[in-house]
This record gives structure tokens, sequence and C-alpha cells, in this order.
């Protein structure tokens, strides 16, 4: 398994839809993950971080499965300006956390 | 403002020129990171930097160097540019478990 591993879409959904966006990481030991959100031809932003019992922020909610080794992003009731990558982060393996390692990206689109 | 900082946000080299890239933050972060961004690639760590004077290899550590010689600074070198090395490169900081904070990137392209 690679260490982190996402489906890169696109996710073509209507305004108001709910999508859900799944992230798997190999390194077990793994503490911290991050969501984060990246607009076209700009850089990362964090969008959350992501917490063992699972964490909501607004519309957007996070949740980690560590049997599983996977995290999840719900985004509810889409809006356009959701369009955008959204990149799953976990710390790089064997290296106490300090540094991180980001998926390839799902990108969403939302249309009127 | 604070957050960090990026110089040149875009440069074109010739193969074989060297150039280093600027990152800056004034937020009191002891790690700092470069990461290079290719299409279908998303973001590989190049080199990263745990404290003043401390480096480490990521992924991609080939063809780069780096120095950390004061805190706030954390410099990306290309001693020999080539055509593979063209990419958006970005520089980040962080605080302990929090996320990162990100340059605007520098747009490379080596002909």
């Amino acid at each position: 398994r690679k260490e982190v591993e996402q489906d890169p879409g696109p996710f073509n959904v209507p305004e108001g839809a709910t999508v859900a966006f799944n992230c798997t990481y190999s390194n077990s030991a793994s503490q911290s993950f991050f969501w984060y959100r990246q607009d076209c031809r700009k850089e990362p932003k964090l969008l959350m971080s992501v917490y063992s019992s699972g964490n909501e922020d607004g519309r957007f909610t996070a949740q980690l499965n560590r049997a599983s080794q996977y995290i999840s992003l719900l985004i509810r009731d889409s809006k356009l300006s959701d369009s955008a990558t959204y990149l799953c982060v976990v710390p790089l393996a064997n290296q106490a956390g300090t540094a991180l390692i980001f998926g390839k990206g799902t990108t969403l689109s939302v249309s009127s | 403002n604070a957050g960090v900082t990026q110089t040149p946000k875009f440069r074109v080299l010739k193969t074989g020129q060297s150039m280093t890239l600027l990152c800056a933050q004034d937020m009191n972060h002891e790690y700092m990171y470069w990461y290079r961004q290719d299409p279908g690639m998303g973001l590989r760590l190049i080199h990263y930097s745990v404290g003043e004077g401390t480096t480490a290899k990521g992924e991609v550590p080939d063809g780069y160097n780096v120095s950390r010689l004061k805190k706030q600074n954390f410099l990306l070198g290309l001693e020999s540019a080539a055509p593979s090395q063209t990419s958006v490169y970005f520089c980040a900081s962080r605080d302990s478990n929090y996320g990162y904070t990100f340059g605007s990137g520098t747009r490379l392209t080596v002909v």
C-alpha cells in the first residue's frame, strides 16, 4: 500500500448535494491527519484536522478509522465555492510525525 | 502580514544553470519544508528541517540541496537545473502538531 491513497475523481455534483471522500494510509503509527483544500494554481490551505473521535466544522465532517486505516471527509449542502481539490495528509513514516505526506488529491466540481 | 513568503514567484532557467529559492517565515516555527507539485503527482516532499542548522531528505531529494542557517529561512538550491525540475515549488512551515502554512509557490521552468 502506498503511504497515502485517494480516489482522484473528479466528483461532479450539483449544488446542495452531499459528497464524501475517502483516503487510505499505510503508516499504522500515524497520529496526525489533515484535510487540505487546494484551488487551481494556488497553495494548499488547511481545511481541518482529523481527530480520533471525528470532528465537524459547519458543513464539513472528518472521520478517522484507525482499524481500517482510512480517513474520510464529508461535505454537506455543497456550494459552488466548494469546487477545488481536496488533499488527504498523513505523517511520513518513521519521521516521528515531523514531515507530512500529501495524497494526490480528489477533485470536486460543484455545478448549479 | 504573518506567514510564509517565497521568492521568486516565477523563474525560467536554462539547463545547467543554478539558482536558489528562498523561503522566509515570521511565525517562529521550528519545522520547515520544501515540496514540489507536478500534474498527476501531487505534492512530493523534497527536503525538510526540524530546526535551525538541521536538514533531512524527503521523498525526492536528488538534484536539490537545502540550508537552514537561520530559523526563519529555508533555502532550496538547484546546482545544475534539468528540465525534469520544471515544477511548482511550495515551501511550508509548521509548529508542533498543527497543520502547515504554505507559501504561495514558485513556478520554475527549465528549458
